[in-house]
């Protein structure tokens, strides 16, 4: 199975900050990546699917890049509701595997 | 409105069985994969199972191979996940996701989920 590797863990941040959270694949997946978002006792949400495409509705704040083993997501100007678990998912093949999460707390 | 509404979580104990259901509405259901996904208290998201429009591609997860079983009924526009076998280590909030294809580029994502429903396994 594809091992994904997401960093940090958790990070403290302010409103307005620059965030950046990578994603590594234990082997190249192309760019068959998303992006979700989960705030706490919610459905996660999906953000950017393909590595990079925006899905319809999510802020241009969010962006995604990377191919091959190495992806980024990230948020340009952190806002309140952007306080949340995010997660890395590879769709390149079976089992499908999720990042390991990385917690967006308040600084 | 696309829509997904899973159902039948609960408590149960060790070795026990219990079907889940996802009801999918604003869409052609029978068009899409759809996907069971569960996230354990405190814990990150596990992906499960995965069943094709048709139900001709189906996959599991190791930890749930042969003790759990993902079907469709594309006339109900349900789906479902029948677990036997039941362990402490499968409690968690099950969500069911549609999944989408981008045509030509073989992409895909999860997209949307449902609320999840909660299953405890204990005695």
């Amino acid at each position: 199975a594809i091992q994904m590797t997401q960093s940090p863990s958790s990070l403290s941040a302010s409103v307005g900050d620059r965030v950046t959270i990578t994603c590594r694949a234990s082997q190249g997946i192309r760019n068959d990546l998303g992006w979700y978002q989960q705030k706490p006792g919610k459905a996660p949400k999906l953000l950017i699917y393909a590595a990079s495409s925006l899905q319809s509705g999510v802020p241009s704040r969010f962006s995604g890049s990377g191919s091959g083993t190495d992806f980024t997501l990230t948020i340009s100007s952190l806002q309140p509701e952007d306080f949340a678990t995010y997660y890395c998912l590879q769709d390149y093949n079976y089992p499908r595997t999720f990042g390991g999460g990385t917690k967006v707390e308040i600084k | 409105e696309v829509q997904l509404v899973e159902s039948g979580g609960g408590l149960v104990k060790p070795g026990g069985s219990l079907r889940l259901s996802c009801a999918a509405s604003g869409f052609t259901f029978s068009s899409y994969s759809m996907n069971w996904v569960r996230q354990a208290p405190g814990k990150g998201l596990e992906w499960v199972s995965s069943i094709s429009s048709s139900s001709s591609y189906i996959y599991y997860a190791d930890s749930v191979k042969g003790r759990f079983t993902i079907s469709r009924d594309n006339a109900k526009n349900s789906l479902y996940l029948q677990m036997n076998s039941l362990r402490a280590e499968d409690t968690a909030v099950y969500y069911c996701a549609r999944e989408v294809v981008a045509g030509t580029e073989d992409v895909s994502w999860f997209d949307p989920w449902g609320q999840g429903t909660l299953v405890t396994v204990s005695s």
